[in-house]
């Protein structure tokens, strides 16, 4: 079983939505849990890091951690062209261990 | 503060040979994380240095290895390349000051290409 599982779309959604992203994660210890934005050809960008149960709010992105059911989720709102991106999901104990990545595509 | 920067960023090798990929961390993180992006397997972690030390290791052969410095600069290597070694490798690094490595910042990767 994979530790964080992620669908990895294509999502595409028209400039102006609400983006929902999810995953979920099968180790009940894990208590540190990110979102990263990959754009094609770089690196992945830390857009928000939670630790524990809860939501952070950053400008227009959201991140909700529910330990009970063991699910990440990432909100964008008033998305953007620019927000077009890979997002993945992430845990951390000691390494980083990734979910698949959602391809995301907001049209103009 | 400059990020995380990798060199080189496209490199192309033969089946067979080894390669060696450099990451310099963020001025002031002493924790390194090295990690193999593919299409098929997605983001995998390779191993961890901290304070010139391997800390952690992932599940990948022992043809992969990599070495810290006491700068805290970090490199790998790949010995004897094979096809499935293609991928984008990914150095990351974390202030680690608690002793955790929580909040990693990624490098723009190096893709290899073994043909």
């Amino acid at each position: 079983q994979k530790e964080v599982e992620q669908d990895p779309g294509p999502l595409s959604v028209p400039e102006g939505a609400i983006v929902s992203l999810n995953c979920t994660y099968s180790n009940s210890a894990f208590q540190y849990f990110m979102w990263y934005r990959q754009y094609s050809r770089k690196g992945p960008e830390l857009l928000m890091y939670t630790y524990s149960s809860g939501n952070k709010e950053d400008g227009r992105f959201t991140a909700q951690v529910d330990k009970s059911s063991k699910y990440i989720s990432l909100f964008i709102r008033d998305s953007q062209p620019s927000d077009s991106a890979t997002y993945l999901c992430a845990v951390n104990d000691y390494k980083l261990s990734f979910g698949a990545g959602t391809t995301v595509t907001v049209r103009a | 503060k400059a990020g995380v920067t990798q060199t080189p960023r496209y490199l192309i090798k033969t089946r067979g040979q080894q390669v060696t990929l450099s990451c310099s961390p963020i001025s002031g993180h002493r924790s390194v994380s090295w990690y193999q992006q593919t299409p098929g397997q997605g983001l995998q972690f390779l191993f961890e240095y901290f304070s010139e030390t391997q800390r952690n290791k992932g599940n990948f052969p022992g043809r992969f290895s990599g070495r810290q410095f006491s700068n805290s600069r970090s490199e790998m290597n790949v010995s004897t390349l094979e096809l499935g070694d293609s991928a984008l490798y990914l150095c990351a690094s974390s202030l680690d000051a608690s002793g955790g490595t929580y909040e990693q910042y990624f490098g723009p990767g190096t893709r290899l290409t073994v043909t």
